[in-house]
């Protein structure tokens, strides 16, 4: 039972554009959201998250936009540059904080192109 | 300041052996969580150690332990390897009470179980 799901495989988005990662989810339970990034060989680094008292959260070039009737949360990159292409992870909790259990997305391979 | 730190970084074992990976959290963290992330798939939580104890734990059979020591660091130990036990394990530690750290990763351990 894959309680968060990322539909997307895989995005190409062309460098200085949008790009867009979302993510939807079952548990009801969840009220803490996060977005991990990851390259080959490293292991998944914090980049933003969104308690489900908010709607939006904005780190710089990054905004997370948060859905609670629809279940559906979305990651914004603007403008994308070619240190972005990773995997982007969403990951949802059942604390308020987020460090404690996570369940993890399957991924999204995100490629800018110069 | 380290961060997360695991090792191995690669191990090859054969049906049936056991394992053991180990991992120092960051400084400063003194809960360990250790994730399976196997091929295309998002990290799977499998426990987590908190005051050398087993505080929550995923959906994993009994075959799947761990340890944590008096200074945080931890082990998991995998008897009676399966062909699916192939993965890359994940340790990250984190500081629940502190609200604001989210979990910090290590770069994993590749498993790969013949």
């Amino acid at each position: 039972d894959q309680q968060v799901k990322q539909n997307s495989p895989s995005l190409s988005v062309q460098e200085g554009r949008i790009s867009i990662l979302n993510c939807d989810y079952t548990n009801s339970m969840f009220d803490y959201f996060l977005w991990y990034k990851k390259y080959p060989a490293e292991g998944p680094t914090f980049l933003i998250s969104i308690s489900s008292i908010k709607d939006k959260n904005e780190d710089g070039r990054f905004t997370v936009f948060l859905n609670k009737s629809a279940k559906h949360l979305s990651l914004h990159i603007v403008p994308s540059q070619p240190g972005d292409s990773a995997v982007y992870f969403c990951a949802a909790s059942a604390t308020n904080f987020g460090n404690e259990k996570l369940t993890f997305g399957t991924g999204t391979r995100l490629t800018i192109i110069p | 300041d380290a961060g997360v730190t695991q090792s191995p970084t690669h191990l090859i074992k054969t049906r049936g052996q056991q394992v053991t990976l180990r991992c120092s959290p960051k400084s400063g963290h003194d809960t360990v969580s250790w994730y399976q992330q196997a091929l295309g798939q998002g990290p799977q939580f499998i426990f987590q150690y908190y005051e050398e104890e087993e505080r929550q734990r995923g959906n994993f059979p009994d075959r799947f332990s761990g340890h944590q020591f008096p200074n945080y660091s931890s082990e998991l130990n995998v008897n009676a390897l399966l062909l699916g036990d192939s993965a890359l394990y994940l340790c990250a530690s984190s500081s629940p009470g502190r609200a604001n750290e989210k979990l910090f990763f290590g770069s994993g351990t590749q498993l790969s179980v013949l």
